[in-house]
């Protein structure tokens, strides 16, 4: 199974701030990683999916980039609803698995 | 509007067995590859397995740690997934989700989730 590790576990930042969360992959996987954001008490929400492309609703403040073995997530301009934990997740081999999480919380 | 409605979650004795249901609605569940997502109190989330579509060969992948003593199934006449869990551990306990494959591999819509504890 395809091991994604995500650093760091947590982070503080303030409102404004650019934020970046990495993502790294035991093994090339293109550029088949997605990224989710989950609140708590919330269900996982899809924000971008094969490494780059923006899911429908989601601002245009997050991004992402990456291919191979290494991502990055980006929040620009980091906003209060921000505060939530975020997932990479490969969809190169299955089973398909998971990042452990970066809780982003508020500095 | 898609909808993943899960139900059958509860408390079980370690040993013992659990059948989770999840009705679907609002897109061609026939066509869906679908998926089982749990996350444990204050964890992160684990990919518990995966079935394909009929056209798609209808088959199942696990993850290790459930591999042998959980099966997935799913009836599409009825819109529904199935999660059969036999020989449950404590360290089943978790939220279980159903979750839909809105690209191959990407998890675009989830289910609330039901909720099963495994305790003495």
């Amino acid at each position: 199974d395809i091991q994604m590790t995500q650093s760091p576990s947590s982070l503080s930042a303030s409102v404004g701030d650019r934020v970046t969360i990495t993502c790294r992959a035991s093994q090339s996987i293109s550029r088949n990683l997605n990224w989710y954001q989950q609140k708590p008490g919330k269900v996982p929400r899809l924000l971008i999916y094969t490494a780059s492309s923006l899911q429908s609703g989601v601002p245009s403040r997050f991004s992402g980039s990456g291919s191979g073995t290494d991502f990055t997530l980006t929040i620009s301009g980091l906003q209060p609803e921000d505060f939530a934990t975020y997932y990479c997740q490969q969809s190169h081999s299955i089973p398909w698995t998971f990042g452990q999480g970066t809780k982003v919380e508020i500095k | 509007e898609v909808q993943l409605v899960e139900s059958g979650g509860g408390l079980v004795k370690p040993g013992g067995s659990l059948r989770l249901s999840c009705a679907a609605s609002g897109f061609p569940f026939n066509d869906a590859w679908m998926n089982w997502v749990r996350q444990a109190p204050g964890k992160g989330l684990e990919l518990i397995g995966h079935i394909k579509s009929k056209a798609g060969g209808g088959t199942t992948d696990y993850a290790a740690p459930v591999k042998g003593r959980f099966t997935i199934s799913r009836d599409d006449s009825k819109n529904t997934l199935y999660l059969q869990m036999n020989s449950l551990k404590t360290e089943d306990t978790a939220v279980y989700h159903c979750v839909w494959e809105t690209r191959p591999g990407v998890f675009g819509s989830w289910g609330q989730g039901t909720l099963v504890t495994v305790s003495s």
